[in-house]
Formats: C-alpha cells, sequence, structure tokens
C-alpha cells in the first residue's frame, strides 16, 4: 500500500483564521480523498480530488470552506477557511489502491490531522 | 434510514474467542465491502476487504458476505487484547465505485 503523510499532525487555532493542511503520497495515485471525522463520529467524504481537475465535494460541503489543490499526482491539499470551534475535527485524506479487483479499490489512510479551534 | 448499520458496542469479548463484528447496508447495488481497524487516536488501516458472496480469511480474520441479506461480517479468532479497538465497516456507493460509505463503528474490547 502507499504511504502517506499528512502535515500538520495537529494544530490549535482561533476562530476565524485558515489552515492548510498537506497530504503527500510516495507514489502516484489518480483519486485523492479528504474526509472529516468528529469526536465520536465516523467518517464523512468532505471531497474527491484528481489531478487536473476541479475537487468533486459532497452534500453540505462547499468549495469556499474547503478549498482544495490537486496540482500533481503525488500530492493534495485542504484548507479549512474561516474556521469555528464546530470545524474541531480530524480531517484524513486517503487514496485509493491500484490494481484492486476493478469493482471497488479499497482506500487507505494518511495519520490524520488533529484540529482544534476555539 | 443509515446507509450503512453497525452496533456500536462496546462488545466485550473474552481473550482467545472469537469475536463477531455484524454490518448491514442499504443499497442492494453495492459491490465491495471493507473492514477497518482504529485504534484510539489514530487513522484507520484496513484489514479486510471482499467483494463476492461467501467467505474470506486472513489470519485470524475472517470476512463474510451476503448479497442477497446485505449484510456482512467480521469474526475475529483467537481474540488478543491489542485486537481492542473500533472496527469500521465501509462500503462503496453505486454512484461511484471509490466512493466508500462509512459505518459508525463497533467498539470491541477484548478482556484478558
Amino acid at each position: 500500500s502507499a504511504v502517506i503523510s499528512q502535515k500538520p499532525s495537529r494544530d490549535i487555532c482561533q476562530r476565524g483564521t485558515s489552515l492548510t493542511i498537506q497530504c503527500q503520497v510516495d507514489s502516484q495515485v489518480t483519486m485523492m480523498f479528504w474526509y472529516r471525522q468528529q469526536p465520536g463520529q465516523s467518517l464523512t467524504l468532505i471531497a474527491t480530488a484528481n489531478q487536473g481537475s476541479e475537487a468533486t465535494y459532497e452534500s453540505g460541503f462547499v468549495i469556499d470552506k474547503f478549498p482544495i489543490s490537486r496540482p500533481n499526482l503525488t500530492f493534495s491539499t485542504l484548507t479549512v477557511s474561516n474556521m469555528s470551534p464546530e470545524d474541531s475535527s480530524i480531517y484524513l485524506c486517503s487514496v485509493e489502491s491500484a490494481g484492486g479487483a476493478g469493482v471497488g479499490n479499497e482506500q487507505f489512510f494518511g495519520p490524520g490531522t488533529r484540529l482544534t479551534v476555539l | 434510514q443509515k446507509e450503512v448499520e453497525q452496533n456500536s458496542g462496546p462488545l466485550s469479548v473474552p481473550e482467545g474467542a472469537i469475536a463477531s463484528l455484524n454490518c448491514t447496508y442499504s443499497d442492494r447495488g453495492s459491490q465491495s465491502f471493507f473492514w477497518y481497524r482504529q485504534y484510539s487516536g489514530k487513522s484507520p488501516e484496513l484489514i479486510m476487504f471482499i467483494y463476492s458472496n461467501g467467505d474470506k480469511e486472513d489470519g485470524r480474520f475472517t470476512a463474510q458476505l451476503n448479497k442477497a441479506s446485505q449484510y456482512v461480517s467480521l469474526l475475529i479468532r483467537d481474540s488478543q487484547p491489542s485486537d481492542s479497538a473500533t472496527y469500521l465497516c465501509a462500503v462503496s456507493g453505486y454512484s461511484s465505485a471509490s466512493k466508500i460509505i462509512f459505518g459508525s463503528g463497533t467498539r470491541l474490547s477484548i478482556r484478558p
């Protein structure tokens, strides 16, 4: 499986500021995904990021709040804009493995970014 | 109705016994099924995936899929204290083979 790193691993931010989270993969991948996991909850998909095209956002998530960049096949960023305490969460990037069964490729997760907004 | 349902637990199992984790899903067109293990404060780790009806075994883990009943389970044999974690069931959505829907997870506790 791919080796995925995220920066920062954690941060404490003030209300109204923005934070950019980086996700780096050690191999080229077509699709990268950004998830949020709020305390005690399961994972919620924020958006899918493909290289060379606009990210596709899930219901309830908008580009103005969560702008995403995907400049190449090994890197993506997620920005959490104009933060409020409700944005306190773990943010995870994931990548899809290559060479799966071809029906639904499994995903592997980075270590996550733990964000606390005061 | 939730798309992927799991009992939140906690499920307490004695060390050495079989732990059985269950999951149901609502989309009959789902094609891929995954089990992730998540330790507290860590990211999810893929431990099993299954695409066809029946059983799939990998070491102490067995995934079971019954598409007719829309049911998938994970059995952990010879449970160890290190198996104590939250187990997330995940199902690929019908609209895209790559979009995965996660259940809320089952907390498993292995007691010595």
